[in-house]
């Protein structure tokens, strides 16, 4: 089983549906990030949190530590929105030990409109 | 530059040849890491730098791999004897060391697209 889990692996959605990628992990965490991959481009990073929730744009993450568990959702979602998305955790840093991200095998996202 | 830089883009190189990827951190962070995305896959950690601390090397896949981050800033990830399943994206992100001890917000690069012949 690995450490950090996404649903689903594949979305379709129409153009304005609400959108929500969930995320869950086994492991002990400092923080979460996601992060969004468009084919055949580099990664950008969305969101590093490290409890409740933040907001950027149409872009919202939530985080709840009990839980071990995150959720990405994009508002009234658009074409452009098409990429990959990736959770990925930051391993709990112990004083100068590692301080690693382990990654979920992200979602593809594609925005019909 | 403002981001994180890398280079080559693309390399295609014959199986059993040295390749050396680069990577120009964001300037002044501290932390840099490898990562690599093989095709269809996820992203796997590689190796993590942090200031002058040892480096965590538990991700490199053999003996073959090996980094170096000269200064505290430029890294080097170099491949001996390429093999085809090294064939990847290699990726390299920086970011800097919070307050707590712990990194923030990582910045990528674009990656460099490894093909071994």
């Amino acid at each position: 089983k690995n450490e950090v889990e996404q649903s689903p692996q594949n979305l379709t959605a129409q153009e304005g549906e609400f959108i929500t990628i969930n995320c869950s992990y086994s492991v002990g965490i400092s923080a979460l990030h996601w992060l969004q991959q468009h084919p055949g481009g580099g990664i950008v990073s969305l969101f590093m949190l490290s409890s409740g929730k933040k907001k950027h744009g149409r872009l919202i993450a939530t985080i709840n530590i009990q839980e071990k568990h995150s959720s990405l959702h994009i508002t009234a979602s658009h074409p452009r929105d098409s990429a990959v998305y990736i959770c990925a955790v930051r391993s709990k840093w112990d004083g100068g030990a590692t301080n690693k991200l382990i990654f979920g095998t992200g979602t593809l996202l594609a925005v019909q409109p | 530059g403002a981001g994180v830089s890398q280079s080559p883009s693309n390399k295609v190189t014959e199986k059993g040849k040295d390749v050396e990827l680069r990577c120009d951190p964001i300037s002044g962070h501290t932390a840099l890491y490898w990562y690599r995305q093989s095709l269809g896959q996820g992203l796997e950690f590689l190796i993590y730098f942090q200031g002058n601390s040892a480096p965590d090397k538990s991700g490199l896949p053999s003996d073959r791999f090996s980094a170096e981050r000269t200064g505290g800033s430029v890294s080097t990830l170099t491949i001996q004897r390429t093999q085809q399943e090294d064939s990847a994206v290699y990726l390299c992100a920086s970011s800097l060391r919070d307050k707590y001890g712990g990194d923030t917000e990582a910045f990528f690069g674009q990656g460099t697209r490894l093909t071994v012949v």
